[in-house]
């Protein structure tokens, strides 16, 4: 089982629909998430970073950790034709400075 | 900001070159680290360094080595270029937290 499973899509979505991601995870250790938005032939660009369960909303997107449930999600709301990227989720247990990534999943937002 | 900096965004070198690919950051960040990221495979880390002149191997290291004499400088060398290395090569930093910052990439063909 890898440690991180992430739907690769892609994920096609009208534009203003809301858009969700989400990741499950087989480590119960993994304390810190965050989420990477990647352009094409782009480097991924950190979006969401979140400890622990709970939620963080930050303007129209928001991360969601369910750590019982082995869990993280992010939510893109009004979605726009700029939101069309790669979304990978990576995730830390406490004193570790490695990440595990999932593969990402690619969104497609059409105007 | 954080400014994660790589020599070239592509490159192409000829199978048994040497190649040297050079990260720089400028967040005085203590960790840093090479992936590379091929499609349906995902980032996979190659090395990573969390001081000066220290290195630990990562998933991939088989045909890649690594220095790190400043802090701020990371570099990934190809001691002989396979085809099988062709890919996009990532450099990534962080500190004492867990979030990584990506540098743009770095596209490089073996032929």
């Amino acid at each position: 089982q890898k440690e991180v499973e992430q739907d690769p899509g892609p994920l096609s979505v009208p534009e203003g629909a809301i858009v969700s991601l989400n990741c499950t995870y087989s480590n119960s250790a993994f304390q810190y998430f965050m989420w990477y938005r990647q352009y094409s032939r782009k480097g991924p660009e950190l979006l969401m970073y979140t400890y622990s369960s709970g939620n963080k909303e930050d303007g129209r997107f928001t991360a969601q950790v369910d750590k019982s449930s082995k869990y993280i999600s992010l939510f893109i709301r009004d979605s726009q034709p700029s939101d069309s990227a790669t979304y990978l989720c990576a995730m830390s247990t406490y004193g570790n400075n490695r990440l595990a990534f999932g593969k990402g999943n690619q969104v497609v937002v059409i105007p | 900001d954080v400014k994660v900096t790589q020599s070239s965004r592509y490159l192409v070198k000829r199978t048994g070159e040497k190649v040297f690919l050079e990260c720089v950051q400028d967040m005085d960040h203590e960790n840093m680290f090479w992936y590379r990221q091929d499609p349906g495979l995902g980032l996979r880390l190659i090395y990573f360094s969390y001081d000066v002149k220290m290195k630990e191997k990562g998933d991939i290291p088989e045909g890649y080595s690594v220095s790190r004499e400043k802090k701020e400088r990371f570099s990934l060398i190809l001691e002989s270029a396979s085809t099988n290395q062709t890919s996009m090569y990532l450099c990534a930093s962080s500190s004492l937290r867990y979030e990584q910052y990506f540098g743009p990439g770095t596209r490089l063909t073996v032929t």
